[in-house]
């Protein structure tokens, strides 16, 4: 069965600094995908960036980057130029083919303060 | 627009009174899938479907029905609620399952039941 761990429940950054967000997961499957999710006040689920396990490269979206330690099943989130609106809960997640479920991270929230 | 949509968003309900909630998209997805989110818990998977008539448990299917007769409606069913099953629903669709796709979120549903 796969887990993911997230240790942070809350963390702060002020506004235009770097945060970064701790993950780890559990899998003893080869073939992954790994997610970050953005869950604002609006409780809607907004996808931030995703990373495929067979790719060494870190993915990168604008201003969010992930540092992918596979050996060390580590997948954290780097914020950079944190924006008051970047203020959300993060849930990093993982999905492998076979068996098409996805699993979710208790969630971090983030607060930006000005 | 392409988009998933649930019905109803906010449900309070009694112990034991059946009750459905809808969820539909309009992607023409194959796989769609319902998740609850708790405090502390992140999202975790209730059922998931590949097509339709083709629907499957994930990790905490106790106590919930559904069905895949079309392939844009994926309802949740909770045959006699209990209040361990108030929570915060989601429904997602993506094209085909498979990691690399983009999961569409609905905008959720949130049950208390009493």
């Amino acid at each position: 069965a796969q887990t993911v761990t997230q240790s942070q429940p809350e963390m702060s950054v002020q506004e235009a600094e770097t945060v970064t967000l701790s993950c780890t997961y559990d899998t003893s499957e080869s073939d992954y995908y790994l997610f970050w999710y953005k869950q604002p006040p609006s409780r809607q689920m907004i996808l931030v960036i995703r990373q495929e396990a067979y790719k060494q490269q870190n993915a990168t979206e604008n201003r969010f980057s992930v540092n992918f330690q596979k050996a060390a099943k580590s997948f954290s989130l780097k914020i950079s130029d944190s924006q008051l609106g970047d203020a959300a809960m993060y849930f990093c997640a993982s999905y492998y083919n076979y068996g098409q479920n996805f699993v979710f991270g208790p969630g971090t929230r983030l607060s930006v303060l000005p | 627009e392409a988009q998933v949509t649930q019905n109803p968003r906010y449900l309070i309900t009694v112990t034991g009174k059946k009750l459905t909630v809808t969820c539909s998209q309009n992607m023409n997805h194959e796989y769609m899938s319902w998740y609850r989110q708790d405090p502390g818990l992140g999202l975790r998977q209730i059922y998931y479907s590949m097509n339709v008539e083709v629907t499957d448990k994930g990790d905490v299917p106790e106590g919930y029905k559904v069905s895949r007769k079309e392939k844009r409606n994926f309802p949740l069913i909770l045959e006699s609620p209990s209040p361990n099953q108030t929570s915060l629903y989601f429904c997602a669709s993506s094209p085909t399952g498979f990691g690399i796709e983009t999961q569409y979120f609905g905008p959720g549903t949130r049950l208390l039941v009493l």
